[in-house]
């Protein structure tokens, strides 16, 4: 029950298109749900994040959509550029697992000039 | 305003050794967390800890790994008679209480047993 999944593995998108990455969660009792990115040799780091009391939350070119009956979250990133290629990882935290983020498998997006 | 610093950065062990990491959090955040990322693979809870308390350790291998946040210095993560399988990057993040928007993961220690 405290599994986050997320897909694709894996994204290819051209510059200037929209990146699209779900998370599928389990566990009602999460409340917090971050998405980090994370380039090589480096840690993950936050990028956006939303509370189920809201449906969409957008911070420039990011945003996450959130949908609460289906225990669903996604990212979408506008006007992609080659330097959002990274992984993205969404995770989620909250109820008796206060302090502890679990994560998605991650996505690695490529995006081409 | 420093992040969170670990050191070191990379670490190469022989099986049966012991590895250290250690884990500076950001300045005036009291809890520290520990994950562990596999090749292709998100990362994985291990432990929350506080100064001198683990809050929640359910992400812990039962045996020969420990961890421990003191009053002062680091946070340090302890692997006794390490093993291939544990060939990993480990990341630290910290936190200030109740406060995930300041959740601020470090650059990892890349350890690897041979």
């Amino acid at each position: 029950q405290q599994q986050v999944k997320q897909s694709p593995q894996s994204l290819i998108v051209q510059k200037g298109g929209i990146s699209i990455i779900n998370c599928a969660y389990e566990n009602t009792a999460f409340d917090y749900f971050p998405w980090y990115q994370q380039f090589p040799g480096k840690g993950p780091a936050l990028l956006i994040a939303i509370r189920p009391d809201v449906s969409e939350k957008k911070e420039g070119r990011f945003t996450i959509s959130f949908n609460k009956s289906a225990k669903q979250f996604s990212l979408h990133i506008m006007d992609s550029q080659p330097g959002d290629s990274a992984t993205y990882f969404c995770a989620a935290a909250g109820g008796t697992s206060y302090g502890k983020l679990t994560f998605g498998q991650g996505t690695i997006l490529t995006v081409h000039p | 305003n420093a992040g969170v610093m670990q050191n070191p950065r990379h670490l190469v062990r022989r099986r049966g050794q012991e590895a250290r990491l250690r884990c500076s959090p950001v300045k005036g955040h009291s809890h520290v967390y520990w994950y562990r990322q596999l090749p292709e693979e998100g990362l994985k809870f291990m432990v929350y800890l506080q100064k001198e308390n683990i809050i929640d350790e359910s992400g812990m291998p039962k045996e020969r790994f420990s961890a421990e946040f003191p009053k002062e210095g680091p946070s340090i993560l302890r692997i006794q008679q390490v093993v291939r399988g544990d060939s990993a990057a480990y990341f630290c993040a910290s936190s200030p209480p109740d406060r995930f928007d300041g959740y601020t993961f470090g650059s990892g220690t890349r350890l690897t047993v041979v």
